[in-house]
């Protein structure tokens, strides 16, 4: 079984300032993938980002990166030099690699100020 | 990017009538559609797994019966809810594997159906 737990149920942060979302995992698979979503409040899934368990570097999309933490089971999602377009919630999900199907965690609602 | 839609966007129905849900991937095949409820300001759970071809795959606590899902080719599955119930009103979303894809790649979403059952 899988599991990813995310600990901060809404996070606050500043225009223009740089953000970390959390996000710890458990799993028994020896391969698995690590997805970031961003949901809006339209409702629709935007994939953010991914990291490979086996993948040396961590991840950057754009303003996206992974604090891929293999020992410590953590894929913190980190956003810089927020925008207000980032107000969302975001869920960190766990894929294993023998059925590809996806767990989800509870979800941060992210609130960027002006 | 990889499309994939869903209709209706929402529907709002009587207690006791059945509501057929449908996901399309637009260009793309997909070997394996996932159905996935969310209810309000809670996380996605999955529902059932759906190969095409085959029956779907329905995880512990949802019942087959009442989620049809239909998974005819490699570019649409359905759900259908029959007999809905007030209960069963929430967000129902969709996603799709592309045909070939591994776990490194990503699932396309839909953009989700509300369902409001009255």
């Amino acid at each position: 079984a899988q599991k990813i737990t995310q600990t901060q149920p809404g996070m606050f942060v500043q225009e223009k300032e740089a953000v970390t979302l959390d996000c710890t995992y458990d799993t028994s698979d020896p391969s698995y993938g690590l997805f970031w979503y961003k949901q809006p409040s339209s409702g629709e899934m935007i994939f953010l980002i991914y990291q490979g368990s086996y993948d040396q570097q961590n991840a950057t999309e754009g303003r996206y990166s992974l604090n891929f933490q293999k020992a410590r089971k953590s894929a913190n999602l980190v956003i810089s030099a927020s925008q207000l377009g980032d107000s969302a919630m975001y869920f960190c999900a766990i894929g294993g690699a023998g059925s590809y199907q996806l767990t989800f965690g509870k979800g941060t609602k992210l609130s960027v100020i002006p | 990017g990889a499309v994939v839609s869903q209709h209706p966007s929402w529907v709002i129905c009587k207690s006791g009538t059945s509501v057929k849900i449908e996901c399309r991937s637009l260009d793309f095949q997909a070997t394996t559609m996932f159905w996935y409820r969310q209810f309000p300001k809670q996380s996605l759970m999955l529902m059932a797994t759906s190969n095409e071809g085959s029956k779907a795959t329905y995880e512990q606590g949802v019942e087959k019966d009442k989620f049809l899902i239909n998974h005819a080719s490699l570019t649409l599955s359905t759900l259908t809810v029959t007999s809905a119930h007030p209960e069963d009103s929430s967000f129902y979303i969709c996603s799709a594997r592309e045909h070939g894809a591994d776990i490194h790649n990503e699932q396309f979403f839909g953009p989700g159906t509300r369902l409001t059952v009255l």
